[in-house]
């Protein structure tokens, strides 16, 4: 069985600021994970996805994420937050079907 | 650009109808689709895989007489919400891979809202 988890609800942040989204995975076997975008009454987005290599995957709108292994995670971050940055983010694992963490909204204020 | 069409974007009906949407892939081959369910500030809930030349694989609890699910090209699935009450209110999303490029995300739709009165 695959899983992930999203330990935070909401994630606020000042502009400027780092900006982290956490998600830890379950699965057996080498994962694919991956991070999407949600704005409100839209699909998702693709940010960034980790297959095998760097455990740094660098992504879409200056996102990057770093693939650990020992600690099941893959966490999402920024640098820099914008405003623009506030939106539903999900954190998935994939064997055939994607399956997705409950989301973190993240809040970005100016 | 978008490399999955969601037609329609918003649906509002009444209690009673049949809504039918559509998911198309643009410009790749997608012999496997997903549908997924999002009810508000909660995350996505696969519903089926929509398999074409094929029956579709519906998760438990899903009904299949309700939810029908049709995938007769390698570009288009397509969702019937049958005689749709009120319960059935949520935002609907399909998604699709390029089977050709197995490492590629999945591409989603940007949804329907559906609205039933």
């Amino acid at each position: 069985a695959q899983s992930v988890a999203q330990p935070e609800d909401q994630v606020n942040v000042a502009e400027g600021n780092p900006l982290t989204v956490k998600c830890t995975y379950s699965v057996s076997g080498n994962p694919y994970l991956f991070w999407y975008v949600q704005y409100p009454n839209r699909g998702l987005q693709f940010l960034l996805k980790y297959i095998t290599g760097d455990n740094l995957v660098k992504g879409s709108y200056g996102f990057e994420a770093e693939f650990n292994k020992s600690q099941t995670s893959f966490h999402l971050k920024k640098p820099s937050a914008l405003v623009s940055d506030s939106a539903l983010y999900f954190c998935a694992v994939r064997a055939l079907g994607l399956s997705f963490g409950a989301g973190t909204t993240v809040t970005v204020r100016a | 650009g978008a490399v999955v069409s969601q037609h329609p974007s918003r649906v509002i009906c009444k209690s009673g109808t049949s809504v039918k949407i559509e998911c198309r892939s643009l410009d790749f081959q997608a012999t496997t689709m997903f549908w997924y369910r999002q009810f508000p500030k909660q995350s996505l809930m696969l519903m089926a895989t929509s398999n074409e030349g094929s029956k579709a694989t519906y998760e438990q609890g899903v009904e299949k007489d309700k939810f029908l699910i049709n995938h007769a090209s390698l570009t288009l699935s397509t969702l019937t919400v049958t005689s749709a009450h009120p319960e059935d209110s949520s935002f609907y999303i399909c998604s699709a891979r390029d089977m050709a490029r197995l490492n590629q995300p999945q591409h989603f739709g940007d949804g329907t809202r559906l609205s039933i009165l």
